[in-house]
């Protein structure tokens, strides 16, 4: 059964920094494109990077471009979320989520979410 | 202010057919395929329906997808009290600086 696990989530202030972890399990992880996507409370979903495979490409959206950084650790099948200077505006549940070449790249598991709140 | 557009909300009787709309541009839904993805208040995402108009196993046959253009729709017929549930599209976006993956602001699906 593939599982995805986030961890990581907690209360921090502005200005912080975080690291949140993705276990992968059920499948061959070192194989497939991996991506972050995070939801605001009562907003909709927002993508913000993503990792490939082997040439381990990687992409973020314009606002958090400079200040979160993507990794994967395949001999531990985890994925990672660095984030740096964080804002109040970066609240949200913060989901990892596979991408599936079979289907032109859909995100087709999501792991449950970590919340990230970032308050003083 | 999302790059792709949908309805805030629509809604339908026990029984009936709804679409949702997803409006985006040449350089989104345009170029790339369209991904749907349902998720219930609480839950995480589920993908409902990926490259256009392909359900992923599992999900049943009253879901269909359709794209032309720079527009694509979801349909649902049959509803079901359970199809309650915000509804999103997506599409990689080829932007000059890199691609994105682009989604739509959601439609929340009321069964009436």
């Amino acid at each position: 059964e593939v599982q995805l696990v986030e961890s990581g989530g907690a209360l921090v202030q502005p200005g912080g920094s975080l690291r949140l972890s993705c276990v992968a399990s059920g499948f061959t992880f070192r194989s497939y494109e991996m991506n972050w996507v995070r939801q605001a409370p009562g907003k909709g979903l927002e993508w913000i990077s993503y990792i490939g495979t082997f040439d381990r490409t990687i992409y973020y959206v314009d606002s958090v471009e400079g200040r979160f950084t993507i990794s994967r650790d395949d001999a531990r099948n985890s994925l990672s979320l660095q984030m740096n200077s964080l804002r109040v505006e970066d609240t949200a549940v913060y989901y990892c989520a596979r991408a599936q070449v079979d289907y032109d790249g859909a995100f087709d598991f999501w792991g449950q979410g970590t919340l990230v709140t970032v308050s003083s | 202010q999302s790059v792709l557009t949908q309805p805030p909300s629509v809604s339908g009787a026990p029984g009936q057919r709804v679409t949702i709309s997803c409006s985006g541009s040449s350089s989104n839904i345009g170029t790339n395929t369209v991904n749907w993805y349902q998720q219930v208040p609480g839950t995480a995402p589920k993908l409902l329906i990926h490259s256009n108009n392909r359900r992923p196993s599992g999900v049943p046959d009253r879901f269909s997808g359709s794209k032309s253009g720079t527009s694509a729709s979801l349909a649902i017929s049959g509803l079901q009290s359970e199809d309650e549930a915000d509804y999103y599209c997506a599409s990689w976006d080829d932007r000059v600086n890199g691609p994105d993956v682009v989604f739509g602001g959601g439609t929340k699906l009321t069964v009436l």
